[in-house]
């Protein structure tokens, strides 16, 4: 079974422009949940995703933003980037909604110049 | 607010000898526990988790965890590590019927000296 994919792995852009990543869950995974990494905040909760619905956010301001679609595949945006936005942007799926095991994904790492 | 604490950011220890790592949690309900590792350039894995029941789990590659409800806390153990087990391990929490939001600790860095 493959596992949770995410593209694109690296990313570079510039302050004020605005950026899409990708995750694909494991097959038959419904809930896809998004966590940003970095050296000063640790790992930090964004938000999750369930049957295209979102189910809990974190406390990010409103320039980040998801999606997910109807095959469960999920997409965060992030728009108007600031230097602190650089991190490793984590996806996360489960298999049903509540409390279990989250598989992890590789991670996109985003640098903003 | 609800948080995860891990007291020990650096560790070093040299093969063969014990693991504790300690995790407390402040949280207002009942909560699921788990312990993330990640190695260098690997995703984050799943080592061991606890939802309900013995409050002694056991995970893989010989780690093992006590969640003792009245201390709030999770304190991850191994009797003797190897240079292998060289990572970052992650204490992470979700309230029951949360959804799958995770709180992590900071995490715990741990080097294994030959």
């Amino acid at each position: 079974k493959a596992g949770v994919t995410q593209t694109p792995r690296y990313l570079i852009k510039t302050r004020g422009q605005q950026v899409t990543l990708s995750c694909s869950p494991i097959s038959g995974h419904r809930s896809v949940s998004w966590y940003q990494q970095t050296p000063g905040q640790g790992l930090q909760f964004l938000f999750e995703y369930f049957s295209e619905t979102q189910r809990n956010k974190g406390n990010f301001p409103g320039r980040f933003s998801g999606r997910q679609f109807s095959n469960s595949r999920s997409e965060m945006n992030v728009s108007t980037l600031e230097l602190g936005d650089s991190a490793l942007y984590l996806c996360a799926s489960t298999a049903v909604p509540n409390n279990n095991e989250q598989f992890f994904g590789p991670g996109t790492r985003l640098t903003v110049l | 607010a609800q948080s995860v604490s891990q007291h020990n950011h650096h560790v070093i220890l040299s093969e063969a000898a014990s693991l504790e790592l300690g995790c407390n949690y402040s949280y207002g309900g009942t909560v699921n526990l788990f312990w993330y590792v990640q190695y260098p350039g690997q995703h984050l894995q799943l080592l061991l988790k606890y939802f309900s029941g013995d409050p002694l789990v056991k995970g893989i590659k010989g780690f093992e965890a006590e969640f003792i409800k009245s201390k709030f806390s999770f304190n991850l153990r191994k009797p003797s590590v190897q240079w292998s087990d060289t990572a970052e391990y992650f204490c992470a929490v979700i309230l029951t019927g949360g959804g799958n939001k995770l709180t992590f600790g900071t995490g715990t860095q741990l080097k294994v000296e030959l």
